[in-house]
């Protein structure tokens, strides 16, 4: 099992509606969650992070933590063509030291 | 204020070439991060350093090494290049208490290995 794990997608949505990105990870002692966006050859992008159980919000985004049940999610409200981009979910994972550690990422598509 | 700087951009080598990519931070930050990226595979870590002076191993190590120059530097030597490791590599860098601090990325290097 990987330590996070994330459905590669694609996601399609159409314009307009709300994305889902979900993400889990295998460590309970975690503590810290995030958010990146990657467009395509670029570097990744942080667009949220969260450490408390619940929901952050920002903006169209919203981030969700379940720390018992190990999720954490990403909620894309209106989403726009501009939102088309690969969503990495990063933990950071106890190896002696807190390590941050990515998922292999959901590409999402928003289409007009 | 720059960021997270890598060079080279692009890179073209021979199997069995050697050479280091470069990566600095201009932050003040204290932990430094090489990662690789392949289709389908998200970031892969290499090789961490959590301060100047220390490194560690991350999930994917052979067939590289890491020198923390100072606490603004971070370089990743390929001795031998192998296909395999035709990749983008990603450097990393956080500020602090590495618990709760996000990562800055730097733009990138594209290496292939003919």
């Amino acid at each position: 099992q990987k330590e996070v794990e994330q459905n590669s997608g694609p996601l399609s949505v159409p314009e307009g509606a709300i994305a889902s990105l979900n993400c889990t990870y295998s460590d309970r002692g975690s503590q810290s969650f995030f958010w990146y966006r990657q467009y395509s050859g670029k570097s990744p992008e942080l667009i949220m992070f969260i450490y408390s159980n619940g929901d952050k919000e920002d903006g169209r985004f919203t981030a969700q933590l379940n720390k018992a049940s190990q999720y954490v999610s990403l909620l894309i409200r209106d989403s726009q063509p501009s939102d088309s981009a690969t969503y990495l979910c990063a933990v950071n994972i106890r190896r002696g030291s807190y390590i941050p550690t990515f998922g292999r990422g959901t590409s999402l598509i928003v289409h007009p | 204020n720059a960021g997270v700087t890598q060079t080279p951009k692009f890179q073209v080598l021979k199997t069995g070439q050697s050479m280091t990519l470069q990566c600095a931070q201009d932050m003040n930050h204290n932990s430094m991060y090489w990662y690789r990226q392949d289709p389908g595979m998200g970031l892969r870590l290499i090789y961490y350093s959590a301060s100047e002076g220390t490194t560690d191993k991350g999930e994917v190590p052979n067939g590289y090494n890491v020198s923390r120059l100072n606490k603004r530097e971070f370089s990743l030597r390929l001795e031998s290049a192998a296909p395999s490791q035709t990749s983008v590599y990603f450097c990393a860098s956080i500020i602090q208490g590495m618990n709760n601090q996000p990562q800055h990325f730097g733009d990138g290097t594209r290496l292939s290995i003919l």
